[in-house]
């Protein structure tokens, strides 16, 4: 099983600032990479696939970088709806797996 | 556009077997989807339980395949998911999803399951 290692596990910032947050896969997924966004009580929503493309919808400050086993996530400002956790999923080899997540706070 | 709605009890013994069932809506079962289970729970984070084409082939994580059906039924525009055997380690919010591709860029709202004696 592809294990993905997320960190931070948590990271407490202001609005308007640039984050950047990294997905380490245990086996090469090419970029067969995506990441979500999850808010309390709601589903996770997909923010980017193929480890660089974002989703319908999903604002420009979001950006998406990596291949083989590291990648990047990039909210280049932060806004007040961006606080939540994010989840890295690989869809390279099943059992699809995900990461632990990372949750970013209000500071 | 897809949408999707898990339906099915919240409480069970263990033992027992989970029944959830997710509907389709916008779109017809029958298209080129995946259908498919993914579950969260805080001890275990987002866990991946299985998917089925509506071909009716399926696939399932080897951890739980040993328990899982995934079955499609084409005239209600429906899927389901059968866990036999449940523990409380399967106390989860169990959410139905569906892919064009690798990733799920569709999800239902999530339906909590808990297992307690």
């Amino acid at each position: 099983e592809n294990v993905l290692t997320q960190s931070p596990g948590t990271l407490s910032l202001s609005p308007g600032e640039r984050v950047t947050l990294s997905c380490r896969t245990s086996q090469r997924v090419s970029n067969y990479l995506a990441w979500y966004q999850q808010k309390p009580g709601q589903a996770p929503r997909l923010l980017i696939y193929g480890a660089s493309s974002r989703a319908t919808g999903i604002p420009d400050r979001f950006g998406g970088s990596g291949s083989g086993t590291d990648f990047t996530l990039t909210i280049s400002r932060l806004e007040p709806e961006d606080f939540a956790v994010y989840y890295c999923q690989q869809y390279g080899t099943s059992p699809y797996t995900f990461g632990q997540g990372t949750k970013l706070e209000i500071k | 556009q897809v949408q999707l709605q898990e339906s099915g009890p919240g409480l069970m013994k263990p033992s027992g077997t989970l029944s959830l069932t997710c509907a389709v809506s916008g779109e017809s079962i029958s298209i080129p989807n995946l259908w498919g289970w993914v579950r969260q729970s805080p001890g275990k984070g987002l866990e991946w339980i299985g998917e089925i084409y509506h071909s009716g082939y399926s696939t399932y994580n080897p951890s739980l395949k040993s328990r899982v059906t995934i079955l499609v039924d084409k005239a209600k525009n429906q899927f389901s998911l059968k866990l036999i055997s449940v523990t409380a380690a399967d106390t989860a919010v169990y959410y139905c999803v569906s892919r064009q591709s690798g990733y799920w860029n569709y999800w239902g709202q999530g339906i909590l399951v808990t297992v307690s004696s």
